[in-house]
This record gives structure tokens, sequence and C-alpha cells, in this order.
């Protein structure tokens, strides 16, 4: 059963910055944190994940509380592309636990 | 690099059928993982092969069942569909199992619809 939780939805304005929040207050040492995104009935896409430094790639960048209790997905620059759920998940050895995630609509 | 691809994308099927349904995974990866997805229950964890193996099993009757190739190509079969079976069922791949940075990859998913 998924493990983290994330507000439902969020508007975001194109051309600017969405930060994503997630709460994972049980994650385990060794757990690490997925961020997938899932533009409408197309498979998931892997963005970002993280174990307790921040990252970064040419998607996003994931900062990680110093209790790793709770991160935060930045898009830096929205568009309109970006608009999909986004999930946030305690990675567990072999299973992606999928919750709810957040619907992030991008407007212009 | 190729993806990970399904096929096929979409299936119509009777109750009290069965189906199949292929995946071929990125070259190279030796894990595939199945997961369904239903508005109702969300993403779900089927199953996970690796070498041939399946190691892991989501709750999931017995009905639903998979198997791994020797190129790690990997079918899943279900028996007896049910109404409730209707859903997309996607397939995801890593480089190998049981690791917390193996990243997986999922593929398009095959949309089955049982009537």
């Amino acid at each position: 059963d998924a493990k983290t939780t994330q507000p439902p939805s969020m508007d975001c304005a194109e051309g600017r910055a969405a930060n994503l929040p997630c709460n994972h207050s049980t994650i385990s040492g060794n757990e690490y944190v997925y961020w997938y995104r899932q533009i409408h009935s197309q498979g998931p896409q892997y963005i970002i994940h993280g174990l307790k430094n921040n990252e970064t790639n040419e998607m996003a960048s994931l900062i990680i509380t110093e209790d790793r209790k709770s991160s935060t997905l930045i898009l830096p620059h929205a568009t309109l592309r970006d608009t999909a759920v986004y999930y946030c998940i305690e990675a567990n050895d072999y299973k992606l636990s999928f919750g709810a995630g957040t619907t992030v609509t991008v407007r212009a | 690099k190729a993806g990970v691809t399904q096929t096929p994308r979409y299936l119509i099927k009777t109750r009290g059928q069965q189906v199949t349904l292929s995946c071929s995974p990125i070259s190279g990866h030796r894990s595939v993982s199945w997961y369904q997805q239903t508005p109702g229950q969300g993403l779900q964890f089927l199953f996970e092969y690796f070498s041939e193996t399946q190691r892991n099993k989501g709750n999931f009757p017995g009905r639903f069942s998979g198997r791994q190739f020797s190129n790690s190509r990997s079918e899943m079969n279900v028996s007896t569909l049910e109404l409730g079976d209707s859903a997309l069922y996607l397939c995801a791949s890593s480089l190998a199992a049981g690791t917390y940075t193996d990243t997986q990859y999922f593929g398009p998913g095959t949309r089955l619809t049982v009537l």
C-alpha cells in the first residue's frame, strides 16, 4: 500500500516553477523516494529519485528534507505538456506502490 | 535505445475468455514487472520476473499468471475474464531485480476491455 501523502491537485501558471510536496514520514533508512508522472492513459514516466541528497536532472529537481520525512519535486519552468498526475513513491525493493498522486494542471 | 514495448495496445474480449499480453523490455534489462491500473484501485503491482523466474507476486487471484523468456521478454495471461478485469495493463523493465536504485521504466500499456 502507498505510504506517501500528496495533495490531490494543484494548478500552475505556464513558465513558472511548480513545487509539488510529498510527505513520507514512515520511510526507512535505505528506501529511495521516486517520482513518476502519468499523462492521461499513457504509461508512467520516470522523473527523478533520491535517497537523502538533493538531486537534479534535465526534467526536475528533488529536494529532500534532512529528516527525510518529506520532499518537494520542482519543475523549474512548467509547460502545458507538464499537465499530468505526479506520483511520489517510496521504492520498496521490487515494486512501486502508487498512491493517488497529485493532478497538476498547467494553465496558459 | 528503444523503450519498453507492449502488444497489443488495445484489446476487446468477452467474459469467460482468456487473454495474453506481451511485453518487450528495454535492451539489457532483465527484470520485468506488471501492473494493473483501474479507475477504482489505481496502479497495483501484479508480479515481477527476473531470469525467467517469478520472484515476487502481488495480491491477485490465480487467474493472473505470467512468464518470462530467455530473452527477457514477458507475457501475462488472464484466464476466465471478468468484467472487473477491464483495465490498463502496464509493463515495466529494469536492469536487475530487487535493488532500491533500480529504476523501472514503463511501456505504453495494453488497454483491455471485457464485455
